[in-house]
């Protein structure tokens, strides 16, 4: 099992849509928790940090839930734009590794 | 252009070979990470280094590979005896750590091609 998982989907949705993406980890003292964009043959890029009390950056809410381990990520109002690969990343205290997922591709349509 | 760069861009070479990656990370950054990325996969984290002292190296991390970051800036990432499995992007990226917040900031990579 990865340390990592998430729905590699695709996920086809039309503009305007919400759409939301799941992410789960297995080691327990992970720490903090990232969602980065990557869109086709370039590098990924921080979208948002996640934190414990969830928080929101315009369109898009991050959520995390300790106990169940996962971490999830809500587009509303899906633009063209947003269409990309969201990867999930999780850190562990003290640690310098960070573990990715292996990304969720999302394809927003006309 | 103050982001982390990287050269060269592309690299095709023949198995056997040996090749070197260098990355210049964001200039007041301590931390700087090489990762690996396939297609399909999230990238897969090799090495990191703390100023100039490498922390931590994946066990994944072959006695082919080795990092250097002599003086705490610029990193290289040398493969020797290249193999075709060893074909993928190879992304560096750097960091200010501060706390629990490691915001990473990637460069665009380098393209291996092993032949």
């Amino acid at each position: 099992r990865k340390e990592v998982e998430q729905d590699p989907g695709p996920f086809n949705v039309p503009e305007g849509a919400t759409v939301a993406f799941n992410c789960t980890y297995s080691n327990s003292a992970s720490q903090s928790f990232f969602w980065y964009r990557q869109d086709c043959r370039k590098e990924p890029k921080l979208l948002m940090s996640v934190y414990s009390s969830g928080n929101e950056d315009g369109r898009f809410t991050a959520q995390l839930n300790r106990a169940s381990q996962y971490i999830s990520l809500l587009i509303r109002d899906s633009k063209l734009s947003d269409s990309a690969t969201y990867l999930c990343v999780v850190n562990i205290l003290n640690a310098g590794k960070s573990t990715f997922g292996d990304g969720t591709t999302l394809t927003v349509k006309p | 252009d103050t982001g982390v760069s990287q050269d060269p861009r592309h690299k095709i070479t023949k198995r056997g070979q040996n090749v070197t990656f260098r990355c210049d990370p964001i200039s007041e950054h301590n931390r700087l990470y090489w990762y690996r990325q396939t297609l399909g996969q999230g990238p897969e984290f090799l090495t990191y280094f703390q100023n100039e002292a490498q922390l931590e190296k994946s066990r994944l991390l072959s006695d082919r590979f080795s990092a250097e970051r002599p003086k705490g800036s610029f990193s290289t990432l040398e493969i020797q005896r290249t193999e075709q499995g060893d074909s993928a992007m190879y992304l560096c990226a750097s960091s200010l750590r501060t706390g629990d917040f490691d915001e990473q900031f990637f460069g665009p990579g380098t393209r291996l091609t092993v032949l």
